[in-house]
């Protein structure tokens, strides 16, 4: 059964650091991993999308790696701001179960 | 296109009634996956449908849980009947494709029973 984890489970680092965030997934055959932001009472929104056969993909200041015979893909934010506060997840598209499996998250803070 | 949307927002019911939440896809999209999200199991998917047909219902936790999918525009959940421990946000998704797709999620409906 896959199974997703996500550390830290929170995160608290003055504005203008880079940070990394980390997931690890325990079968490597997934067709996808993809990586949410959640807002306080809100749903999710997609911020990454990376194929099996991908590296890593980049939007802005927002670079995801994914490294799939190891089940380990990182969240790297540059240059990061108080508007980045968000509960971040991680989750892999599972070839067994054919379904988006989800990390716990990890609670971003921030602080100005 | 509004995204997904879901209502009610919010829904506080007492034990034993019946509750339906309610989802509109995006249009287009072909998949639809209901998830229900918890502070001690995070989220979980419950059901999804591709063309309008359930695919897996593996996740749905009893038979009080039924959802259905009418036509490729409005799906919904029900409850019947409701108990306290099926308190959490409920999210609906969609998705161009089954695989291999983004994901985009509505706003959740945050059931609360009493």
């Amino acid at each position: 059964k896959q199974e997703v984890t996500q550390i830290p489970a929170a995160l608290s680092v003055p504005e203008g650091e880079n940070l990394v965030l980390n997931c690890s997934f325990t079968d490597s055959a997934i067709y996808n991993l993809q990586w949410f932001r959640q807002d306080p009472g809100k749903g999710l929104t997609s911020l990454l999308l990376i194929q099996s056969s991908q590296r890593e993909q980049t939007s802005g200041r927002l670079n995801a790696s994914l490294d799939k015979s190891s089940g380990r893909s990182t969240l790297y934010i540059a240059a990061s701001q108080p508007g980045d506060s968000a509960t971040y997840l991680c989750a892999v598209e599972d070839q067994g179960a054919q379904k988006l499996v989800f990390g716990q998250g990890t609670r971003l803070t921030i602080n100005p | 296109d509004a995204g997904v949307i879901q209502s009610p927002r919010h829904e506080v019911t007492e034990m034993g009634q019946e509750v339906t939440l309610r989802c509109k896809p995006i249009s287009g999209h072909n998949s639809l996956f209901w998830y229900r999200q918890t502070m001690m199991r995070g989220l979980e998917l419950l059901i999804y449908f591709n063309n309008n047909v359930p695919i897996d219902d593996s996740g749905m936790p009893e038979d009080r849980f039924s959802a259905k999918m009418p036509n490729a525009s409005f799906s919904t959940l029900k409850i019947q009947p409701s108990e306290p421990r099926d308190s959490a946000v409920y999210f609906c998704a969609s998705s161009v494709a089954r695989l291999s797709t983004e994901a985009f999620f509505g706003q959740g409906t945050r059931l609360t029973v009493v």
